[in-house]
């Protein structure tokens, strides 16, 4: 079956700390985002790719960074520079234009 | 600029009707999704709407008003497992980008 993974679902890091959350999707889709969600609040746009070896900063870039040198990978690393970095951090992809997103079932990053 | 509004907590009684309300200011607007979205679970699609009107799917239903800037999500006969939060999406310009609200709590009681 097609889908979209993330991976871990749970991940501690110390602060100061580099980590780098795993997404990767075999439907297809052309088009991937990443997502920041802190609790109580909807979804905020971190990175977003609509096409490989292409991406663009979503409303809250700063302190992370992406790549998409494949298809169906999107890793967005959380960076020493993010100041509030725990939080849920959903990836989502579509096959771009007017459809809707398929998620991922989220990485909940905790950073002590 | 673009700004989606939506109440943050709703409460309502299990078997009844239940409406939440959003409203959007997006640049280049082409549809509006409702999407569930269960506590530290993935958001899952409930609806999407491009054109006015109501669009109805099984206890759920999503009407829109572009003229307006307003849509509403409708949950009838409402069910325990309907507790969990609602985000109202808009898809922003042609990126196929979407600007999500804060999201609704709903909590359906017995």
């Amino acid at each position: 079956d097609g889908g979209i993974t993330q991976s871990p679902k749970y991940l501690f890091r110390k602060e100061g700390q580099n980590v780098t959350l795993s997404c990767e999707q075999n439907l297809n889709h052309d088009a991937m985002y990443w997502y920041r969600q802190d609790p109580g609040q909807g979804l905020r746009l971190i990175y977003y790719s609509q096409i490989v070896n292409d991406f663009q900063k979503g409303d809250i870039a700063e302190g992370y960074s992406v790549s998409r040198e494949k298809k169906e990978s999107f890793p967005l690393t959380v960076t020493s520079a993010q100041k509030n970095p725990t939080a849920f951090y959903l990836c989502a992809s579509s096959i771009g234009g007017m459809n809707g997103y398929t998620f991922g079932s989220g990485t909940r990053l905790t950073v002590v | 600029g673009q700004n989606i509004d939506q109440p943050t907590e709703m409460t309502a009684t299990e078997g009844a009707i239940v409406q939440i309300n959003c409203t959007y200011q997006t640049s280049g607007f082409n549809g509006l999704f409702w999407y569930q979205q269960h506590a530290g679970e993935a958001p899952t699609f409930l609806s999407y709407n491009v054109l006015d009107g109501l669009e109805e799917k099984g206890r759920f239903s999503s009407f829109l008003s572009r003229s307006k800037g307003y849509s509403y999500l409708l949950l009838k006969e409402l069910q325990m497992k309907d507790s969990a939060s609602y985000l109202c999406a808009a898809i922003s310009g042609n990126t196929g980008k979407l600007i999500f609200g804060q999201g609704t709590t709903l909590q359906v009681k017995p």
